[in-house]
C-alpha cells in the first residue's frame, strides 16, 4: 500500500530562519511521483513540485530546495530565509505512475502548518 | 489563462437532501480528479476521469457518491442523501496525461 508521512504537525519560526518539512513515503512500485502543494489561507492547494523516482537529484527554485533520498524514502522540503508570506500547509504526495504514463490519483500526507512570525 | 474552476464555492444543505457540485477543468486537460478534505481525515481521493471514463472509483466512500464527466470537460459529483459526516471541502484538479494536478479553489459542503 502506499503511504505518505509527515510527521511534524505544525512548525514555528521567526522570518528570516530556515526551515525543513520532511516527507517519508512507501511504496512498492518502482516507477512513481512525488509532489509539493502549499495551501495558503485563502484554502486553494498551489503545485510547487514534482519529481520523478527515476531522478534523485536535488532541485533549487528560488528560496525552496527539494532533497529526494530513495535510500531513505524521502522527500524533504527546506525553506530558506523563511518569510511571513510562506505561512501556510505544505502537503507531500505520492502517485503511481499509471499503464501509458499517465499520472494515478494523489496519495497525501497529513500536511505541516508552518507559521512564519515576523 | 483560466484555472480550475468549481461551483458553488460553499453549499450548506440539510441532512438527506442530494447536493450536485460542479468542476470546469482546464481547458484541453484529459485528466480530471476530486478529492475531498476534512478535518478528520485530511485530503482523500475520490474518483479519477480520464476522459469521459472513471477507470478508477476506488475513493468514492459510499454508493450515494457518484461522478460523472461529459464531453470530456465539465464533471458534476453528486451526493444523495447527504449526511452529516459528507460535511468536508470538496477539491477538482485536472491535468494533462502525466503532467501535475492543478487544483480548483474547492466547494465547502455543509450539512445541518
Amino acid at each position: 500500500a502506499q503511504k505518505v508521512t509527515q510527521a511534524q504537525t505544525e512548525i514555528s519560526v521567526v522570518e528570516k530562519e530556515d526551515v525543513t518539512l520532511d516527507c517519508v513515503y512507501e511504496t512498492r512500485d518502482t516507477t512513481y511521483y512525488l509532489f509539493w502543494y502549499k495551501q495558503p489561507p485563502s484554502g486553494e492547494l498551489v503545485f510547487l513540485i514534482r519529481r520523478n523516482s527515476f531522478d534523485e537529484q536535488n532541485e533549487i527554485s528560488g528560496r525552496y530546495s527539494w532533497n529526494f533520498q530513495k535510500s531513505t524514502s524521502s522527500f524533504n522540503f527546506t525553506i530558506t530565509a523563511s518569510q511571513v508570506v510562506d505561512s501556510a500547509v505544505y502537503f507531500c504526495a505520492l502517485s503511481e505512475v499509471n499503464y501509458g504514463g499517465s499520472q494515478g490519483n494523489l496519495i497525501f500526507g497529513k500536511g505541516t502548518k508552518l507559521s512564519v512570525k515576523p | 489563462g483560466a484555472g480550475v474552476s468549481q461551483s458553488p464555492s460553499n453549499k450548506v444543505t440539510e441532512k438527506g437532501k442530494d447536493v450536485e457540485l460542479r468542476c470546469d477543468p482546464i481547458s484541453g486537460h484529459t485528466a480530471l480528479y476530486w478529492y475531498r478534505q476534512s478535518l478528520g481525515q485530511g485530503l482523500e481521493f475520490l474518483i479519477y476521469f480520464q476522459g469521459n471514463s472513471a477507470p478508477d472509483k476506488s475513493g468514492l466512500p459510499s454508493d450515494r457518491f457518484s461522478a460523472e464527466r461529459t464531453g470530456g470537460s465539465v464533471s458534476t459529483l453528486t451526493i444523495q442523501r447527504t449526511q452529516q459526516e459528507d460535511s468536508a471541502v470538496y477539491l477538482c484538479a485536472s491535468s494533462l496525461l502525466a503532467d501535475e494536478q492543478f487544483f480548483g479553489p474547492g466547494t465547502r459542503l455543509t450539512v445541518l
